[in-house]
C-alpha cells in the first residue's frame, strides 16, 4: 500500500476544474517541499508537471497548479481539455527514498 | 534533446538475474541522478532505485533491497540495473529517468523495457 493516498478516479467536463489530492502518511508529505505530479497517457513515458509542490517545468501548460497543507498536496487542473485525460501521479522525495502515490485516473467527460 | 533508451527486458523464471541498461544522449550524463522506476500490468507508478550523478550514493525502494543493483558508467553515459532472485512480484515495465530541480523530480524519461517473470 502506497504511504501517498490519491483518489482512484475524478472526472469534469471540458473547461471545468478539478483537483486531485494527495494525502501523506506520516512525515511522508508534511514538511517537506519536494513533491511533484506527473502525467501519464497510456502507451507513453510519464511526463513531470509539477514539482516543488507547484513549480512548472519549461513548455508546461499554467492551467496545472500545485499547492500542499499539511500532509495533503494538491494538483489543480482548470480549463479541463480532451488532451487531459490521463493518469495523474504524486511523488515526495524524502531522504533520499521517493514515493508514489496509487495514480488517479482522469476523465474528461 | 534529452534521450534516453532502456533495453535488456524481457522473459525470465523466478529466482533467474536480467540486467537493464539504459542509454543516455542530450545531457552532461555525468551531473545528473537517475533512477528506475516501474509499472506493473494494471498497476501505478514504483519508484524502484536512484543513483547519484558520480555514482557514490545509491538508494533503493523496500521491495527490491538486497535484490536489486542500480549502477552507471559516465563514460559510456549508461545506466544499469543489475535484477537478481528476480519474483513474479517484479514483472512490469522499467524506466530510467533522468533528475532535474535538485527535488528527486524526473524531468525525462524513457519508453521502458519490458521484464515479465514467469516459469
Amino acid at each position: 500500500q502506497s504511504a501517498l493516498t490519491q483518489p482512484a478516479s475524478v472526472s469534469g467536463s471540458p473547461g471545468q476544474s478539478i483537483t486531485i489530492s494527495c494525502t501523506g502518511t506520516s512525515s511522508v508529505v508534511d514538511g517537506y517541499p519536494y513533491v511533484s505530479w506527473y502525467q501519464h497517457h497510456p502507451g507513453q513515458a510519464p511526463k513531470l508537471i509539477l514539482y516543488n509542490v507547484s513549480k512548472r517545468p519549461s513548455g508546461v501548460s499554467n492551467r496545472f497548479s500545485g499547492s500542499k497543507s499539511g500532509n495533503t498536496a494538491s494538483l489543480t487542473i482548470s480549463g479541463l481539455q480532451a488532451e487531459d485525460e490521463a493518469d495523474y501521479y504524486c511523488s515526495s522525495y524524502t531522504s533520499s527514498k521517493t514515493v508514489f502515490g496509487g495514480g488517479t485516473k482522469l476523465t474528461v467527460l | 534533446q534529452v534521450q534516453l533508451v532502456e533495453s535488456g527486458g524481457g522473459v525470465v523464471q523466478p529466482g533467474r538475474s536480467l540486467k537493464l541498461s539504459c542509454a543516455a544522449s542530450g545531457f552532461t550524463f555525468s551531473s545528473y541522478g537517475i533512477h528506475w522506476v516501474r509499472q506493473a500490468p494494471g498497476k501505478g507508478l514504483e519508484w524502484v532505485a536512484v543513483i547519484s550523478y558520480d555514482g557514490s550514493n545509491k538508494y533503493y525502494a523496500d521491495s527490491v533491497k538486497g535484490r536489486f543493483t542500480i549502477s552507471r558508467d559516465n563514460s559510456k553515459n549508461t545506466l544499469y540495473l543489475q535484477m537478481n532472485s528476480l519474483r513474479a512480484e517484479d514483472t512490469a515495465l522499467y524506466y530510467c529517468a533522468k533528475e532535474s530541480y535538485g527535488s528527486g523530480s524526473c524531468d525525462s524519461w524513457g519508453q521502458g523495457t519490458l521484464v515479465t517473470v514467469s516459469s
